[in-house]
């Protein structure tokens, strides 16, 4: 039962250029969206978010878009450099109980020097 | 920075034996959440935790699984009679009650069970 799906297990993309990341999802319920980055070894690392009622969120080099009716967000890293290489998750809540987190399966993204 | 923390960082068992996995989270936050991560698999949600008290359980969470706060700042996990399966990378997360989603993570715990 994939509800968060991230289809590209990795990416590489040159220092100084645009990663896109992107991640798709099927519960309609889902009212707010969080990017996490996770080195080995470390916990997941909070990055950026988007609430159901935005578009758009920015926030220096990262900004997450969401396209609702696709059911659809990317994250775009602007520009990369090689300290972003890491597994990047796509999480989703329904903004309701708990607000209990839906990760997808995460991609793996290097940045090549 | 306040972060999540968590220990200890590698615990090695044999099967059917008691473990207990430790956190702390951040001081002022008042929900708290315990996740998997099985090699290769994606995080999954164990459960939550507010006011001394499960708020919401995963199917993984079983009568096997158990959550604490025994005082004021430890958050823990027990597994009773682990299995082979509960091998995983274990983190906790926390989260301030109003106004937000975001959750933060601790480091996590490497769970291997021989």
């Amino acid at each position: 039962d994939q509800q968060v799906k991230q289809n590209s297990p990795s990416l590489s993309v040159q220092e100084g250029r645009i990663s896109i990341l992107n991640c798709d999802y099927t519960n309609s319920m889902f009212d707010y969206f969080l990017w996490y980055k996770k080195y080995p070894a470390e916990g997941p690392t909070f990055l950026i978010s988007i609430s159901s009622i935005k578009d758009k969120n920015e926030d220096g080099r990262f900004t997450v878009f969401l396209n609702k009716s696709a059911k659809h967000l990317s994250l775009h890293i602007v520009p990369s450099q090689p300290g972003d290489s890491a597994v990047y998750f796509c999480a989703a809540s329904n903004g309701a109980g708990s607000y209990q987190l839906t990760f997808g399966k995460g991609t793996k993204l290097s940045v090549i020097p | 920075e306040p972060e999540v923390t968590q220990t200890p960082s590698h615990q090695v068992t044999q099967m059917g034996q008691e473990v207990i996995l430790r956190c702390v989270p951040i001081s002022n936050h008042l929900y708290f959440y315990w996740y998997r991560q099985i090699l290769g698999q994606k995080v999954e949600f164990l459960v939550s935790f507010y006011n001394n008290e499960i708020s919401e359980k995963s199917e993984i969470f079983d009568d096997q699984f158990s959550v604490e706060r025994p005082d004021g700042s430890n958050f823990t996990l027990k597994i009773r009679s682990t299995k082979l399966e509960d091998s995983a990378m274990y983190f906790c997360a926390s989260r301030r009650e109003v106004g937000t989603d975001t959750q933060y993570f601790g480091p996590g715990t490497r769970l291997t069970v021989l």
